[in-house]
């Protein structure tokens, strides 16, 4: 199965600090993604990437930057943290197009 | 409103029971389903996907869908403990954007 990582696990971060969220995957696979999770909102997508060097806004990108560097690597940047963004974000990737995705295990933030 | 809807919000059954969960889209564009089964505090698997009319079957899971209606359901007949779960409904479109739009789920329990 693909293999997906995120760095840090938990991270406890105060308004109006800067944040930044990393995801690797091993799977050379093109197309990354940045959700949220929030009880009675299912996964929301932030940012998406088609691979290095490309970024794309997702559905509720306001907030958050992301950077893709590498094949492998996909940032998520809350430049000026608020405790509205506390959420538990996950990382996923998929081949191309219809591919199932594969999301990392998750990192729980909380902004004070 | 969001375009994916799932129902019920949650739903207990007994230890070897049927379940059965529905998910609809309000986007005409949508045309591929997913199902995602999330444990609680680990990330989304993929389950299982359809995008033909008709239904699917895998082991003790069976997938429909009605793509005149938008409406897919996922059956789990004896269902088990560890099924207990979020099963979460995905949808994406065919007009070339892949991006999935998830429902909020559906909290399932499968009490002994």
């Amino acid at each position: 199965e693909a293999a997906v990582t995120q760095s840090p696990r938990n991270k406890v971060a105060v308004t109006g600090g800067k944040v930044t969220l990393s995801c690797n995957q091993t799977n050379n696979h093109n197309n990354m993604y940045w959700y949220r999770q929030d009880t009675g909102h299912g996964l929301r997508l932030i940012h998406y990437s088609y691979g290095a060097g490309s970024t794309e806004k997702g559905d509720i990108p306001d907030g958050y930057k992301a950077s893709r560097p590498s094949q492998e690597n996909f940032s998520l940047i809350l430049e000026l943290a608020t405790p509205s963004q506390t959420s538990v974000y996950f990382c996923a990737s998929g081949g191309r197009d219809r591919d199932t995705q594969y999301f990392g295990p998750g990192t729980r933030l909380l902004v004070l | 409103q969001q375009k994916v809807q799932q129902s019920p919000e949650s739903l207990i059954v007994p230890e070897g029971g049927m379940a059965s969960l529905n998910c609809t889209s309000s986007d005409r564009n949508v045309d591929y389903f997913w199902w995602y089964r999330q444990h609680s505090g680990k990330s989304p698997k993929m389950l299982m996907s359809i995008f033909s009319n008709g239904e699917k079957e895998e082991g003790r899971f069976t997938v429909h869908l009605n793509k005149a209606s938008l409406h897919t359901s996922l059956h789990i007949r004896d269902s088990q403990p560890s099924d207990s779960a979020l099963y979460l409904c995905a949808a994406s479109g065919s007009s070339g954007s892949w991006q999935l739009i998830f429902g909020s789920g559906t909290q399932l329990t499968v009490m002994p």
